[in-house]
């Protein structure tokens, strides 16, 4: 399988929660990141939390990480149209300095 | 706020012909990376590069490619003789520790 797993597709209604999930597979990740990527445009680093953390929050940003299961997780808090994009799960390894990433979810936001 | 600019932003290139994508990264960052993402796919990590040597490199990162830092401030990365599968965006990055990496707006190139 993948090394990093994200659903592709996620809708919202603007005001509501958004809630955008990853698997990965490497236990010796060493931090985990949220990268957003607007229609062309490049990719602009949210977030990231070290994998010995299992919470940060970040004004509507809240990262959660479940270090057992390898499974993060990002929460925006009052979607807005604004945060429509691909939002990017990836992580580096012990002692490396690449990003793996994910195929990325695209998160539309509904009016 | 600084950033990471990449230039051009689309290059139009035919097969077998030698093209150079360049970038400035961040002033007093330290790493340096590129990326590359084929359209509808995962980006992909090519190589970081500090202290002035390749650090690590992908299996991507065949004998066509190369990086250079030729002065103190750009980053370029050369592909000798492209592919047509060569076509992608191409992300420079750079950061000052090995933590937090910011991305340049990329260079999308068509290969025909």
């Amino acid at each position: 399988g993948e090394d990093v797993e994200q659903s592709l597709f996620l809708s919202v209604r603007e005001g509501d929660s958004s809630v955008i999930n990853c698997t990965y597979t490497d236990s010796s990740s060493t931090y985990l990141y949220w990268y957003k990527q607007e229609p062309g445009a490049g990719l602009q680093l949210l977030t990231y939390i070290f994998s010995n953390m299992d919470m940060k929050q970040d004004q509507r940003l809240t990262v959660l990480l479940n270090k057992k299961d390898k499974h993060l997780s990002l929460r925006i808090a009052d979607t807005q149209t604004g945060d429509s994009a691909i939002y990017f799960c990836a992580y580096s390894g012990a002692g490396s300095y690449q990003l793996t990433f994910g195929k990325g979810t695209k998160l539309s936001v509904i009016p | 706020e600084p950033e990471v600019t990449q230039t051009p932003s689309h290059q139009v290139t035919q097969m077998g012909q030698e093209v150079i994508l360049r970038c400035v990264p961040i002033s007093n960052h330290l790493y340096f990376y590129w990326y590359r993402q084929i359209l509808g796919q995962k980006v992909e990590f090519l190589v970081s590069f500090y202290n002035n040597e390749i650090s690590e490199k992908s299996e991507i990162f065949d004998d066509q490619f190369s990086v250079e830092r030729p002065d103190g401030s750009n980053f370029t990365l050369k592909i000798r003789s492209t592919k047509l599968e060569d076509s992608a965006m191409y992300f420079c990055a750079s950061s000052g520790t090995d933590v937090e990496a910011f991305f340049g707006q990329g260079t999308r190139l068509t290969v025909v």
